[in-house]
């Protein structure tokens, strides 16, 4: 079984603070972690695919660093607005030869007007 | 394209009933995963197919449950007979074969099993 965790479970930040939460997993065999975006009510996005030791990738406020020898990455927004309010999800997959995502639980963010 | 569909978007059903859920990948997209979510465990992987082929469904929670993907662009998965705690959302999601390309998750469908 892999173990993904993220942390915390939940976060609520005032409106144009910056804010960062965490997804733990296994350093041993990786290949790649990826970051999803879960509004209410709509489906999973993509924000981002990493698989590089040291990756840093950054869209718009939103950016994402990778240590894989430690086994974590971090998710980081900046200048938080209403509408970055959404569950975080981050899927791990292992090197083992098959495509299974395996998700932990989200971070579920929610900003402060 | 316009995405991975699913269908029912809600389905409300007596215990015992069967019930079939069905998803349409993305044209091209080699992987076709099915997730459950619950408050419990957040999103789970029941089953996926690799050029419709299964390839592990230990997420599969008991001999209720089966799933199918009879071409690229088809899959069902179905709960028979269906019990309450089977209520949750249901996922299909997609993706290529590469592994470093995300999946692309359907809208869902809301089962619940009364």
């Amino acid at each position: 079984i892999l173990n993904v965790e993220q942390s915390p479970q939940s976060l609520h930040v005032q409106e144009g603070d910056s804010t960062n939460f965490t997804c733990s997993f296994p350093s041993s065999n990786f290949y790649a972690l990826h970051w999803y975006r879960w509004e209410t009510a709509k489906s999973p996005e993509a924000l981002f695919v990493m698989t590089l030791n040291g990756d840093e990738k950054k869209k718009g406020r939103i950016s994402a660093t990778l240590n894989t020898k430690e086994g974590y990455s971090y998710l980081y927004i900046k200048g938080s607005q209403p509408e970055d309010s959404a569950t975080y999800l981050c899927a791990f997959i292992s090197n083992f030869g098959n495509e299974k995502l395996t998700f932990g639980t989200g971070t579920r963010l929610t900003i402060i007007p | 394209d316009a995405g991975v569909i699913q269908s029912p978007r809600h389905e409300v059903t007596e215990m015992g009933q069967e019930v079939t859920l069905r998803c349409k990948p993305i044209s091209g997209h080699d992987y076709l995963f099915w997730y459950r979510q619950t408050m419990m465990r957040g999103l789970e992987l029941l089953i996926y197919f690799n050029n419709n082929v299964p390839i592990d469904d230990s997420g599969m929670p008991e001999d209720r449950f089966s799933a199918k993907m009879p071409n690229a662009s088809f899959s069902t998965l179905k709960i028979q007979p269906s019990e309450p705690r089977d209520s949750a959302v249901y996922f299909c999601a997609s993706s290529l074969v590469r592994k470093n390309t995300e999946a692309f998750f359907g809208q869902g469908t809301r089962l619940t099993v009364v």
